[in-house]
């Protein structure tokens, strides 16, 4: 069974970092890309990268300037960051796998409420 | 980046009802499209993907189709557990874009 355990600090201050982790349990990590979403309170879904195990990434245009996804193969995990965080960054963050031939995200982590807030 | 424009926002409908949500894309693409399902406080599952093959697992009371850019997701003979938020997403080109979603409520 597969599961996507994530993790990163909830709470950050205006212009710090963002950083999350998440962990793939069961299934091959090779064999997917790893997915990076974000929903705030309230709203709907933003789609905000992904990265493949070679490492080979996408990123949303609206974002890409502040974000870097990065995989530890390893580890089976992938990991966000999010530079110059500002209150309009305040979501919850999900990952996901994604099928390379079908490209449905079929497994997600938990989610993990980042606040950003002085 | 692809728009992809969903309606309604928001239904209500009784528990047997038959509901009809729609997505359509600012432009071309194929049949790459997912639906997903998300309730309160929880991350979203698929349903559909490639526009209308169910996800496994998934009730055969939920299909989808296409037409050109048009997509549509049919719920019918609702049941209580799928009283939810509703998104589709274009997977055809990055960005991966969402609807707006469709709240489904009790009426």
């Amino acid at each position: 069974q597969v599961q996507l355990q994530q993790w990163g600090a909830g709470l950050l201050k205006p212009s710090e970092t963002l950083s999350l982790t998440c962990a793939v349990y069961g299934g091959s990590f090779s064999d997917y890309s790893w997915t990076w979403i974000r929903q705030p309170p309230r709203k709907g879904l933003e789609w905000i990268g992904e990265i493949n195990h070679s490492g080979n990434t996408d990123y949303n245009p609206s974002l890409k300037s502040r974000i870097t996804i990065s995989v530890d193969t390893s580890k089976n995990q992938f990991s966000l960051k999010l530079t110059s965080v500002t209150a309009a960054d305040t979501a919850v963050y999900y990952c996901a796998r994604k099928q390379w031939l079908v490209k449905k995200l079929d497994f997600w982590g938990q989610g993990t409420l980042v606040t950003v807030s002085s | 980046d692809i728009q992809m424009t969903q309606s309604p926002s928001s239904v209500s409908a009784s528990v047997g009802d038959t509901v009809i949500i729609t997505c359509r894309a600012s432009q071309g693409i194929s049949s790459w499209l997912a639906w997903y399902q998300q309730k309160p406080g929880k991350a979203p599952n698929v349903l559909i993907y490639d526009a209308s093959r169910l996800q496994s697992g998934v009730p055969s009371r939920f299909s989808g189709s296409r037409s050109g850019t048009d997509f549509t997701l049919i719920i019918s003979s609702l049941q209580p557990e799928d009283f939810a938020t509703y998104y589709c997403q274009q997977t055809n080109s990055f960005p991966y874009t969402f609807g707006q979603g469709t709240k489904l409520e009790i009426k």
